[in-house]
């Protein structure tokens, strides 16, 4: 059975443009959770998805940020405009229910460098 | 705000030695789980403690949960190569029943051959 798939594995892009990241979870998971890890700050949660409604986004960092779930197979972060901070590991993951306790499965990250 | 601070953040070690992590908190946690993570992939679980006091052993893996919920550890016994990674607590943070989890800042373990 496939994992979490992420897509691109790596973005270079550059200051002001938009970049979208995208995820497939595991089928049949209800949950879908992204993160952003940097060397300063470590794995920040961004958002989290139930049964594809957005349940908590207070980690968005601010409105250049948007995530969207359109459905249980495909998960969208979309950066615009992006600026060099926001280079950082980004992780899509997935779980059963979402609930205290579940395992939450990774995908192998997308690496985005904003020039 | 529900934080949780890992010590030591790096560690380089040997083939055979011992070694232990901590995962601290000032906040109670209904569960806390700890995950591995190697370079270029991301985190898997290793384990997900609920009970206060409580122990899970993983072969030479030894996982702690703080009697009051707070603190949890990982104690490598005879670390091998393999062992070589980040190790990340996370806290189930929020409130109600939910997945969201809060993760430490991770410690970097390097076991030299």
């Amino acid at each position: 059975d496939a994992g979490v798939i992420q897509s691109p594995r790596h973005e270079v892009t550059e200051m002001g443009q938009e970049v979208t990241l995208r995820c497939k979870p595991i089928s049949g998971h209800n949950s879908l959770f992204w993160y952003r890890q940097t060397m300063m700050r470590g794995l920040e949660l961004l958002i989290y998805f139930n049964n594809n409604v957005p349940i908590d986004d207070s980690g968005m960092p601010e409105d250049r940020f948007s995530a969207k779930m359109p459905n249980a197979s495909f998960s969208t972060l979309k950066i615009q405009p992006s600026e060099p901070r926001d280079s950082a590991v980004y992780f899509c993951a997935s779980s059963l229910q979402g609930l205290a306790g579940d395992e939450q499965f990774f995908g192998p990250g997308t690496r985005l460098t904003v020039l | 705000t529900q934080l949780l601070e890992q010590s030591p953040q790096f560690l380089s070690i040997q083939e055979g030695e011992n070694l232990t992590v901590y995962c601290n908190s000032s906040s109670v946690f209904s569960s806390l789980q700890w995950y591995r993570q190697e370079p270029g992939e991301g985190p898997v679980l290793l384990v997900t403690v609920v009970t206060g006091g409580e122990v899970k052993k993983l072969k030479r893996l030894t996982f702690q949960f703080g009697d009051a919920r707070k603190d949890s550890s990982l104690h490598i016994t005879a670390a091998q190569p393999g062992d070589t990674g980040l190790y990340l607590c996370a806290g189930v943070g929020g409130s109600g029943n939910t997945g969201k989890l809060i993760f430490g800042q991770g410690t970097t373990l390097q076991v030299k051959p």
